[in-house]
C-alpha cells in the first residue's frame, strides 16, 4: 500500500534560519498528488500547498515545495523561519481515489528566538 | 471556508462504555472521513463516507463503527471503548473523489477511556 516517511520528529532551530522537512513516499499510483498540511496548537490541520506535477516549486505563505518522481520526495523548505511557524507537519499522499490521505508521521518544528 | 464542527471537543469515558463522536458539516461536501491521531503514528484514517448511508473502512477500523445519516453528519461510534483508544480523533471533508482532494479538518475531539 501507499506509505510516507518523514525522517525527522522534531525539529528546533533559531529565528532566522533555514528550514528543511523531509518527505519520501512510496505509491503505485503515477498520478497520486503530495500534500503538506500543518497543525497549529488547538487548530485543525490545515493545507499548505500540494502538487502533482514532476519537477515543478509549489509556493505558499513563505514555504516552497518540489515533487521529485525519481527519488519519491517531496520536502518543504523555507528560507527563513519566524515564531510562528512553529506547529506539527503532516506530509500525505493521495493515490487512489476516494480513500483519504495516507500520512506521514509528522515532524514538530519549535522556533526559538 | 469550509466548515467542519466537531462535538464533543475532549471527552472522559469508562473502559467498556460506548462513545460516540459526532462531525457536522456545512460545506455542501460528499466525502466525509475519520482520523486518529497518536504520537508516534501520525494521522491514520478509521472510516470514510462517500455518500450518505453508506460508509467504508479505513486503514485502521477495528473497534470502530461508523454513521452517516445525512451529507451534513457523520458520527463515529466505539461501541466497548478501550485504554488504546485514547487518542485525538479529526473529522474531515472534501469536495470530491480523486487524488487532487483536498481536506478540511475540524478541531479535534480529545478521547480519554480511563
Amino acid at each position: 500500500g501507499d506509505s510516507v516517511t518523514q525522517k525527522e520528529g522534531l525539529v528546533t532551530l533559531t529565528e532566522g534560519l533555514p528550514v528543511m522537512l523531509n518527505c519520501t513516499y512510496q505509491t503505485i499510483y503515477s498520478n497520486a498528488f503530495l500534500f503538506w498540511y500543518v497543525h497549529y496548537l488547538n487548530e485543525s490541520p490545515r493545507l499548505l500547498l500540494k502538487s502533482s506535477t514532476d519537477n515543478k516549486r509549489t509556493e505558499h505563505q513563505g514555504f516552497h515545495a518540489t515533487l521529485h518522481k525519481s527519488s519519491s520526495s517531496f520536502h518543504l523548505q523555507k528560507s527563513s523561519a519566524q515564531l510562528s511557524d512553529s506547529a506539527l507537519y503532516y506530509c500525505a499522499l493521495s493515490g487512489g481515489y476516494a480513500q483519504g490521505l495516507t500520512f506521514g508521521l509528522g515532524t514538530r518544528v519549535s522556533v526559538f528566538p | 471556508e469550509a466548515a467542519v464542527t466537531q462535538s464533543p471537543r475532549s471527552k472522559v469515558a469508562v473502559t467498556g462504555g460506548k462513545v460516540t463522536l459526532s462531525c457536522h458539516q456545512t460545506n455542501n461536501h460528499d466525502y466525509m472521513y475519520w482520523y486518529r491521531q497518536d504520537t508516534g503514528h501520525g494521522l491514520r484514517l478509521i472510516h470514510y463516507s462517500y455518500v450518505a448511508d453508506s460508509t467504508e473502512k479505513g486503514d485502521i477500523p477495528d473497534g470502530y463503527k461508523a454513521s452517516r445519516p445525512s451529507q451534513e453528519n457523520f458520527s463515529l461510534i466505539l461501541e466497548l471503548a478501550s485504554l488504546s483508544q485514547t487518542a485525538v480523533y479529526f473529522c474531515a471533508s472534501s469536495p470530491a473523489g480523486g487524488s487532487q482532494n483536498t481536506l478540511y479538518f475540524g478541531a479535534g475531539t480529545r478521547l480519554s477511556v480511563l
